[in-house]
């Protein structure tokens, strides 16, 4: 069964510094998100990529987040200078196509910022 | 996005079917009824999805009422492994899900 693949599975990172974190998409996948929820939480949106854009964004991800796909493999979330409020599990997720089907959830992602 | 109304928690004994609703009376007309669940410690996982027909899957089906103005997910036999936060989700693929507090579903063994 195919699968969205995260790295690293947990980070330890100091308040300040930048953190990557690595989402491999299902191949044919065509629009990709990340999520991310704080413990004990609510799942929250954080943005939607299609197209090698940004196509929707959530008042979370503001100036210290980015994503990109360098590659055209990983898509990746930047957080410039990571907050202790960053601290959270972030899920990516991938689909095929847009309408109805099922969007595929990665394992997550966990962050911890000292 | 349409909201939605869940029960926050429910209990279930384990091999007796569960019948879990969702209020979403602001749906739009081309919003898909999407159920997902969260297994503790896991990412959102897939259950099952409609329009207006009832579905079914080889893990749940799913009721949609005449005016879709409300669904339920029903497991047929509950399992020890079907607990979880089960969230129902009205939107189009490709746009955002937004995932609301759901309903904590507790199996009784």
């Amino acid at each position: 069964e195919p699968e969205v693949t995260q790295t690293p599975s947990h980070q330890v990172t100091q308040m300040g510094q930048e953190v990557i974190l690595r989402c491999v998409p299902i191949s044919n996948h065509l629009y990709f998100y990340w999520y991310r929820q704080i413990l004990g939480q609510k799942v929250e949106f954080l943005v939607s990529f299609y197209n090698n854009e940004i196509s929707e964004k959530s008042e979370i991800f503001d100036d210290q987040f980015s994503v990109e796909r360098p590659d055209g493999s990983n898509f990746t979330l930047k957080i410039r200078s990571t907050k202790l409020e960053d601290s959270a599990m972030y899920f990516c997720a991938t689909t095929r196509g847009y309408g109805a089907g099922e969007l595929f959830f990665g394992e997550g992602s966990r962050l911890t910022v000292l | 996005d349409a909201k939605t109304t869940q029960p926050n928690s429910m209990e279930s004994n384990e091999e007796e079917p569960v019948h879990l609703p969702c209020n979403h009376s602001t749906i739009s007309g081309t919003d898909y009824i999407h159920w997902y669940r969260q297994l503790p410690s896991q990412g959102p996982e897939y259950v099952i999805h409609g329009l207006t027909s009832n579905v079914n899957n080889r893990m749940a089906s799913l009721a949609i009422a005449e005016d879709r103005k409300s669904s339920t997910l029903i497991l047929h036999r509950a399992t020890l492994r079907d607990a979880a936060v089960y969230y129902c989700i009205p939107t189009l693929t490709g746009n955002q899900f937004y995932f609301g507090t759901g309903t904590s579903l507790t199996v009784i063994p």
